[in-house]
C-alpha cells in the first residue's frame, strides 16, 4: 500500500540555520504531495503542496520540490526562525474513488526546535 | 472563507462511557468531510469520510462511528470508550476540485481513563 516515510527526529537547529527534513513516498499512480505543521496543542495547518512531478510547493519560505525519479518531497528553508519549532508532517493523497475524496497518508512526523 | 469548528476541544471520559465530538464547516456547500485520529504511537490515521448527507465510509474497524445528519455537520460518536480511543481527533474539510486538498480543524483532545 502507499506509505510515506520521513527523516526520524528531534531535529534541533540555531536560528538561521539552514533546514531540510527528508521525505520519501511510495504509491501507486500519481498522488499529490503535501506538508502540514503543527504548533503545540492545535490542528494540522498546510503549508505547501504539490501536484505533478517536478512541481515545487513554497510558502512562508519554505519549499519542497516534487521528485517522481527519486520518490521524495524534501522540505527545506534557508534560515529557520524560532517560531518555526512545530511538528512537521508529510503526506501524500490517495484516491478513495468517490466523488474525489482522498485519504492522506501522513508520515511519522518530525519534531523541530529551532534555539535563539 | 472556509471555516472548521471541532468542540469540545478537550474531553477526559472514563471507560465504558459514551462519546458524541462535532465537527461544523462554514463557507462551503456538499464538502468532503473526514475524521482522523492522532494517538501516540500510532501516527495520523484517517477514520471516517463522508461525501455527502447520511454518507459514511469507514476507513479502519473500531468501536466508533460517525453520523452526518446535515450537509456542514459531522460528528464521531461511540457508545463505549475504550482506553485505546484516547487520542487528538481532528476534523478536516476536502475542497472541490481534480485535486482536493483537506484543510483541518483545530482538534479535540480525548483523554480515557
Amino acid at each position: 500500500g502507499d506509505s510515506v516515510t520521513q527523516m526520524e527526529g528531534p531535529v534541533t537547529l540555531s536560528e538561521e540555520a539552514f533546514l531540510t527534513i527528508n521525505c520519501t513516498y511510495t504509491a501507486t499512480g500519481y498522488p499529490s504531495l503535501f506538508w502540514y505543521v503543527q504548533y503545540p496543542g492545535e490542528g494540522l495547518q498546510l503549508l505547501l503542496k504539490a501536484t505533478k512531478a517536478d512541481d515545487k510547493g513554497s510558502n512562508k519560505g519554505f519549499e519542497a520540490t516534487y521528485r517522481k525519479e527519486t520518490t521524495s518531497f524534501h522540505l527545506e528553508k534557508g534560515s529557520v526562525q524560532v517560531s518555526d519549532s512545530a511538528v512537521y508532517f508529510c503526506a501524500l493523497s490517495a484516491k478513495i474513488q468517490i466523488r474525489g475524496a482522498q485519504k492522506l497518508v501522513f508520515g511519522q512526523g518530525t519534531r523541530l526546535t529551532i534555539n535563539p | 472563507s472556509q471555516t472548521i469548528h471541532q468542540w469540545p476541544a478537550t474531553l477526559v471520559q472514563p471507560v465504558g462511557s459514551p462519546l458524541s465530538l462535532e465537527c461544523t464547516v462554514e463557507g462551503t456547500s456538499n464538502p468532503n468531510l473526514y475524521w482522523y485520529r492522532q494517538a501516540a504511537g500510532r501516527g495520523l490515521q484517517l477514520l471516517f469520510y463522508s461525501v455527502g448527507i447520511g454518507q459514511i465510509s469507514s476507513e479502519v474497524p473500531q468501536n466508533l462511528s460517525a453520523s452526518r445528519p446535515q450537509d456542514r455537520q459531522f460528528i464521531l460518536s461511540s457508545k463505549k470508550l475504550l482506553l485505546s480511543d484516547s487520542g487528538f481527533y481532528l476534523c478536516a474539510l476536502g475542497t472541490s476540485g481534480a485535486q482536493e486538498t483537506q484543510y483541518f480543524g483545530p482538534g479535540t483532545r480525548l483523554l480515557v481513563l
